[in-house]
């Protein structure tokens, strides 16, 4: 089944300590990007990538890292979260092939 | 990307057509026209999208005016499952913005029995 896939679903964690939230698409899509959705501000994008080694900043990047070694992964890196980065996280793909974008099922961060 | 204008809320009878409208007045002529649904705090799930004319696949149709300055979201036959709060967006397709979605605040689309 064509899917992205995002890992965890949710996680608690403490101000300061590195996590990073994993995402994976099999549908051989080049480009991802992260989104994170906040109540009253909808979904902003964090960071895109357009293919393999090459990423850009979107609306939002403060505070976030990212990384394309491989085209199926995109992982999120948050170095020091703050509780400012309490969100719903999505990460989606696409490419001029497929018809829209595919979203995962979101990770949802409590950073305390 | 242009920016779109929805109303806020939006309500259907179950069975009856659902017409979720969207103002793009801005729309440039390379810029697409993309509708997603938000189920709950699921992701985001693509429904159509057009350029300027008019699309059926099997979820909806997308009616776009002549102008392209507005453009109207039909669900045939709504269903409870259709509750959810749907984005118009508009967008490039190709070039150094491609796959650029800017969400907007949507339509909640509340279907009732």
């Amino acid at each position: 089944e064509a899917q992205v896939t995002q890992n965890p679903r949710y996680l608690i964690t403490v101000t300061g300590k590195k996590l990073t939230v994993t995402c994976s698409q099999n549908m051989n899509h080049e480009y991802m990007s992260w989104y994170r959705q906040d109540p009253g501000l909808g979904l902003r994008q964090i960071y895109y990538s357009m293919n393999v080694e090459v990423t850009d900043k979107g609306d939002v990047p403060e505070g976030y890292k990212v990384s394309r070694k491989e085209k199926r992964n995109f992982p999120l890196i948050l170095e020091s979260p703050s509780p400012n980065q309490t969100s719903l996280y999505f990460c989606a793909s696409s490419d001029p092939g497929s018809y829209g974008y595919t979203f995962g099922s979101g990770t949802r961060l409590t950073v305390v | 990307d242009a920016k779109t204008t929805q109303p806020p809320s939006m309500d259907c009878a179950e069975g009856r057509a659902a017409n979720l409208p969207c103002n793009h007045s801005t729309i440039s002529g390379n810029e697409y026209v993309y509708w997603y649904r938000q189920i709950h705090s699921q992701g985001p799930q693509y429904i159509i999208h057009g350029l300027k004319n008019n699309e059926t696949n099997e979820m909806a149709s997308l009616i776009i005016t002549e102008d392209r300055k507005s453009s109207t979201l039909i669900l045939p036959h709504a269903t409870l499952r259709d509750t959810a709060v749907y984005y118009c967006i508009v967008s490039h397709a190709g070039g150094t913005s491609y796959g650029k979605l800017t969400f907007g605040q949507g339509t909640i689309l509340t279907v009732h029995p």
